[in-house]
């Protein structure tokens, strides 16, 4: 099975409320990342955090790591409809000389206007 | 502009067909990688290469064909697809061994 499960599978929100999606994986890790990607397109690389770190900021995101947990979250406070978008987790499973980013299926968030 | 540029960005072929999709990075990574995304499944990892060696063959069928003359350049080589082949085919790239990713566009590949 995949090592990166989000959830939920799909997030309908109104603009201007707060978005909140979450990530498990199931083996220890080097980072884990959070990735959007707009219909049709590349994936965007949004924010790492490492395994040593619990919390991060970055703009209108904030990540959170729990390694006990093996979970990760995306807060996007203050969502605009141009956050429309799939959100994906990715970890980072760091095996010697080798990194091997693992995705999941990833979140459809809708913002309605 | 992520810096990683794919062409073509649409392609459609039939099964006997040969062609080859075509990825560029600007960002002077060592390290480039490709993706194949298919509708209601995980982004899965095909081909990684560094300082334009392959570290990773993730059991991707002979009928794919990966090529990295330089570290600035990745091509994929495609024969004798089959229609569940048809998918978004992403190319990365980063600083290795680890990092966030850079990603093209995708080219939207169908086959007939």
């Amino acid at each position: 099975s995949q090592q990166g499960e989000e959830d939920p599978q799909a997030l309908s929100i109104q603009e201007g409320e707060n978005a909140t999606m979450n990530c498990s994986y199931k083996t220890s890790i080097n980072n884990l990342q959070w990735y959007r990607q707009n219909s049709g397109r590349g994936l965007v690389h949004l924010i790492l955090i490492r395994s040593n770190e619990r919390e991060k900021h970055s703009g209108r995101l904030r990540v959170t790591l729990d390694t006990s947990k093996k979970s990760s979250s995306l807060l996007i406070t203050a969502s605009r409809a141009a956050d429309t978008a799939s959100y994906f987790c990715a970890t980072d499973l760091y095996t010697g000389a080798n990194s091997k980013l693992t995705f999941g299926k990833g979140i459809t968030l809708s913002v309605r206007p | 502009e992520t810096g990683v540029t794919q062409t073509p960005r649409h392609l459609v072929m039939g099964m006997t067909n040969k062609k080859s999709l075509k990825c560029e990075q600007h960002l002077g990574h060592n390290a480039m990688y490709w993706y194949k995304q298919s509708a209601k499944k995980p982004l899965e990892l095909m081909f990684v290469y560094s300082l334009e060696e392959r570290v990773e063959n993730n059991s991707v069928p002979s009928r794919f064909s990966p090529e990295c003359p330089n570290s600035s350049h990745l091509f994929l080589h495609l024969h004798t697809l089959q229609p569940e082949d048809s998918a978004l085919y992403l190319c990365a790239s980063s600083s290795f061994p680890a990092g966030e990713l850079f990603f093209g566009e995708g080219s939207r590949l169908t086959v007939l």
